[in-house]
């Protein structure tokens, strides 16, 4: 039990659509980041958040933006939804020296 | 890209030790080494990390190289609850910048513990 929770758990989307997925980051966490992990594949970051603005980002597109609020829970947003985009997305949470990062159980998107 | 290198796959006898060795020739002096696993269909959970010294906690110990290019992942006894994919991650600890919640993870090592 990590203390990192995400929602929903499982979700089905089409092609074109828009998606919002949403964490609560673990007591003290003031900083939180994202995940995409494609079947038989490793998790990939996508970008983190610091004091509700985006520091940090891996090889994504635009497409894929985020929040962070003031009580450190963040979403993630994914426009123009692809069929790739289907994936596992994780949440994590750590302080921002990263002493450990722990993640949540993920949200399961399918595009269909 | 991943800066570990880890066998794909493993086998254990349930009770027995298990030793997930990871390969990280290239790692630098203010770079740690990280342990997570994975069950399936589960988010990563974080086993163990360190520097230079040898490290022990309740799930496991950590064993490190005296050169650091290499280290072992140590389950004392092996449960059947232990099959999973475990992640060798190196990475900068207390970065105080971006990035700080990054992590790279390769492809992992598949360990499977058997009756």
């Amino acid at each position: 039990e990590t203390g990192v929770t995400q929602s929903p758990t499982h979700l089905i989307k089409t092609r074109g659509q828009q998606v919002t997925l949403r964490c609560s980051s673990q007591s003290g966490h003031n900083t939180v980041s994202w995940y995409q992990q494609a079947l038989g594949q490793g998790p990939q970051f996508i970008f983190q958040y610091y004091r509700e603005e985006e520091n940090g980002r891996g090889n994504f597109p635009p497409r894929f933006s985020g929040l962070q609020f003031p009580n450190y829970s963040s979403e993630l947003n994914v426009n123009a939804l692809e069929l790739d985009d289907s994936a596992l997305y994780l949440c994590a949470s750590s302080d921002l020296g990263g002493n450990t990062i722990y993640f949540g159980e993920g949200s399961w998107l399918t595009v269909v | 890209d991943a800066k570990t290198t880890q066998p794909p796959s493993m086998d254990c006898a349930e009770g027995r030790a298990a030793n997930l060795p990871c390969n990280h020739s290239t790692i630098s002096g203010n770079e740690y080494v990280y342990w997570y696993r994975q069950i399936h269909s589960q988010g990563p959970q974080y086993i163990i990390h360190g520097l230079k010294n040898n490290e022990t906690n309740e799930m496991a110990s950590l064993i490190i190289t005296e050169d650091r290019k290499s280290s072992t992942l140590i389950l004392p006894h092996a449960t059947l609850r232990d099959t999973a994919v475990y992640y060798c991650i190196v990475r900068v600890f207390r970065q105080w910048a971006s990035n700080t919640g990054k992590l790279i993870f390769g492809q992992g090592t598949t360990l499977q513990v058997k009756p």
